[in-house]
Order: structure tokens, then sequence, then C-alpha cells
């Protein structure tokens, strides 16, 4: 079946810093993907839509500027943590899609990332 | 918030029993789709149900759909103690581009 996988798992990184995890979709291309922000024992937030080729769709209240997602291939999109601080630190998820994404397409979601900012 | 809501929040049976969870949400959707999480792991995808769907089944588990009362319910029969995770519900809403809205999710422990 379709896989999605991220990297790194786990990572730490210090306050200042930037930090970027990889989401990739391993047997199918993926036009969208879709980043999410989860802490502990809570839901999944939509941070924003990763469209191959074209700017990222933010949600409301996501800063842009601080995570930047990059589309660059049908298998790849990157979520770059800029100057992380401890508050950015939480599980980070990414879903993917198949080509021609629609509704009712399953939707499959990596592994996750944990991101601890010390 | 357009966020759906499970209920209970959090679930304790005994194996063999069934878990029902439930998912309310508050504006027309395209389809429902449950999902499950192992504590600090990714999502599985368990089952899809299409708004015109009634009820799904898949193995153990059973879905049910009122768009009446914009409600799902998910029912696990004969639990097993591997079943203890997590599971969200999350909603296509219409209009929303196919983004999927997860709910808080039902934190279910299945005792051996």
């Amino acid at each position: 079946g379709a896989v999605v996988s991220q990297h790194p798992s786990r990572v730490i990184c210090k306050s200042g810093t930037s930090v970027k995890i990889e989401c990739r979709s391993l047997d199918f291309q993926a036009t969208t993907m879709f980043w999410y922000r989860q802490f502990p024992k809570k839901s999944l937030m939509l941070m924003a839509t990763s469209n191959e080729g074209s700017k990222a769709t933010y949600e409301q209240g996501v800063e842009k500027d601080k995570f930047l997602i990059n589309h660059a291939s049908l298998t790849l999109s990157t979520l770059t943590v800029t100057s992380a601080h401890p508050e950015d630190s939480s599980f980070y998820i990414c879903s993917a899609t198949l080509k021609g994404w629609s509704s009712g397409n399953t939707i499959y979601f990596g592994e996750g990332s944990w991101l601890t900012v010390v | 918030s357009q966020q759906g809501e499970e209920d209970p929040q959090a679930l304790s049976i005994q194996e063999g029993e069934n878990a029902t969870m439930n998912c309310s949400y508050k504006t027309s959707i395209n389809n429902l789709q449950w999902y499950r999480q192992n504590s600090g792991r990714g999502l599985v995808h368990l089952i899809l149900i299409r708004s015109n769907e009634r009820e799904k089944h898949s193995g153990r588990l059973r879905v049910t759909l009122d768009t009446s009362k914009k409600s799902s319910s998910l029912l696990i029969t004969a639990s097993r103690a591997a079943d203890t995770a997590s599971y969200f519900c999350a909603t296509d809403f219409v209009g929303s581009n196919y983004k999927l809205t997860f709910g808080k999710g039902t934190l279910l422990t299945v005792n051996p």
C-alpha cells in the first residue's frame, strides 16, 4: 500500500536554530501534502496545504515565515521551522494524497516527527 | 469552530467488550473518516464513509453516519488489548477544498 515517510522521527535543536522535516511519498505521486501539528493528548491542527510546484496555503494563525514549506517534487515536501523556540516543540505530521486529489481519496499519513527545542 | 467533537474523551473497557465512540460536527460534509493513532505515532486510516452512505463495515469496525444529526459513530466489536489507541474522526467539509478537520479524539483503553 501507499506509504508516507517522515524524517527525522525525532529531533532536538537549540533555540534560535532552524530544523527541517521531510515528508516523502514512497510509492506514489502526491500533488498535495498537508502538514499538521499536534500537542500532547490533543487533536491534529492543520498548518498548511503544500502543493507541488506552487506556494503553500497556510491556515489562519500560522506564520508562513516561521514555518517554511517547500514542495519541489511530486514525492517530497519539507517543513522548515525557522528560529525555533521552545513553544515550537510539538509533534508534526504530514499526509499525502494520490495525484488527482479529490474528496474521498484516501489520505496517507507519515509517522510524525517529534521536535524538541531546548 | 467546525471541528468535530468526539465523545467520550476517554473510554476504558475490558477485552472482548464492544467500544462505541461518537463524533459530531457542525456543517455539511463530503465525507467523514475515522483514524487511529497509537501514542506518539502517525495516523492509520480506518474507514471512510461518504455523505450519502449510512453505514459501513470493515472487519470488526462498524461506522454509521447520520447527516440529519450531523453525527457519526465508530463501533469496535470484540475489542482486543491491541485496539488501545486514540481514535479521531475527520471531516471533509463542503467548501473546505478537501481539507480534513479533525475532532478531539477518544482515548480507548482495552484492559486485558
